[in-house]
C-alpha cells in the first residue's frame, strides 16, 4: 500500500492555465505539506496544513493555495500558470509534532 | 536567505569508501536535524535524524555527527556501495506545531563499483 500518493504523475500544460495537483495519505497523519523541487533538486516547503492552522511560506505567490477536503487529502491549486512554476511537486506527511515526514513520489509540472 | 548550507554540491566515491557530507545552519532555533535520501524519480525518504543534544548518532552504515557550537553537523557513509547512490538532502526544523523542514541543497553521491 502507498502510505502517500500524488495524481497525476506528470502534468503538461499551458501557460495561463489552472491545474490541480492531488496527495492522499493513508497513514492516518493529521498534517500535511507541500513541497517544490526546481530544476536543480533544491527542495523547498510552499505549505504546512492540520486540522488547525495552515502556514504559507512568504514567498509562495498566491497563484497556489492548498485545499483540503478532510484530513486525508491536501490538493495543491494553481492559478494562471506561469513557465517558473515548472518543478516537481513533492506531498508530505506526519503526526503532529512528530519530526519524520513521510513524502509521496512527486509530480512532475511542465508550464509551455 | 538560505538557512542550512550543505557540501559539497557532488561527490563520487570508490566502493567501500566513506563519503562525507556537509551542512551548516544559521537560526539556533533548529532543534532537529534529518538527512533525507533520495533516488532519481523517487520523493525523499527520512534516512537517520539527530536532535543537538547528542553530538553522534549511529544507524547501521549513516552516522551522523553534530558539533552544536559550530552550528555543523555532517553525515558519513561506512563501507559505501553503488546502491547508496543516490541524493542526500540535510534538513533541519524549527520549534512550532507545523514541523515545516529547511532543506540543504544537495549533494548527489555516486558510489563507482
Amino acid at each position: 500500500d502507498t502510505a502517500v500518493s500524488q495524481t497525476p504523475k506528470y502534468l503538461v500544460t499551458q501557460m495561463g492555465n489552472d491545474k490541480s495537483i492531488k496527495c492522499e495519505q493513508n497513514l492516518g497523519h493529521d498534517t500535511m505539506y507541500w513541497y517544490k523541487q526546481d530544476s536543480k533538486k533544491f527542495l523547498k516547503i510552499m505549505f504546512s496544513y492540520n486540522n488547525k492552522e495552515l502556514i504559507i511560506n512568504e514567498t509562495v505567490p498566491n497563484r497556489f493555495s492548498p485545499k483540503s477536503p478532510d484530513k486525508a487529502h491536501l490538493n495543491l491549486h494553481i492559478n494562471s500558470l506561469e513557465l517558473g512554476d515548472s518543478a516537481v511537486y513533492f506531498c508530505a506527511s506526519s503526526q503532529g509534532g512528530a519530526d519524520t515526514q513521510y513524502f509521496g513520489p512527486g509530480t512532475r509540472l511542465t508550464v509551455l | 536567505q538560505q538557512q542550512v548550507k550543505q557540501s559539497p554540491q557532488s561527490l563520487i566515491v570508490q566502493k567501500g569508501g566513506i563519503p562525507i557530507i556537509n551542512c551548516a545552519y544559521e537560526n539556533t532555533a533548529f532543534d532537529y536535524f534529518p538527512w533525507y535520501q533520495q533516488f532519481p524519480g523517487k520523493g525523499p525518504a527520512l534516512l537517520i535524524a539527530i536532535r543537538p543534544d547528542v553530538s553522534e548518532k549511529k544507524e547501521g552504515r549513516f552516522t551522523i555527527s553534530f558539533n552544536k557550537s559550530a552550528k555543523q553537523f555532517s553525515l558519513h557513509i561506512m563501507d559505501s556501495q553503488p546502491g547508496d547512490s543516490a541524493t542526500y538532502f540535510c534538513a533541519a526544523n524549527l520549534l512550532g506545531s507545523a514541523r515545516q523542514l529547511t532543506f540543504g541543497s544537495g549533494t548527489q553521491l555516486t558510489v563507482l563499483p
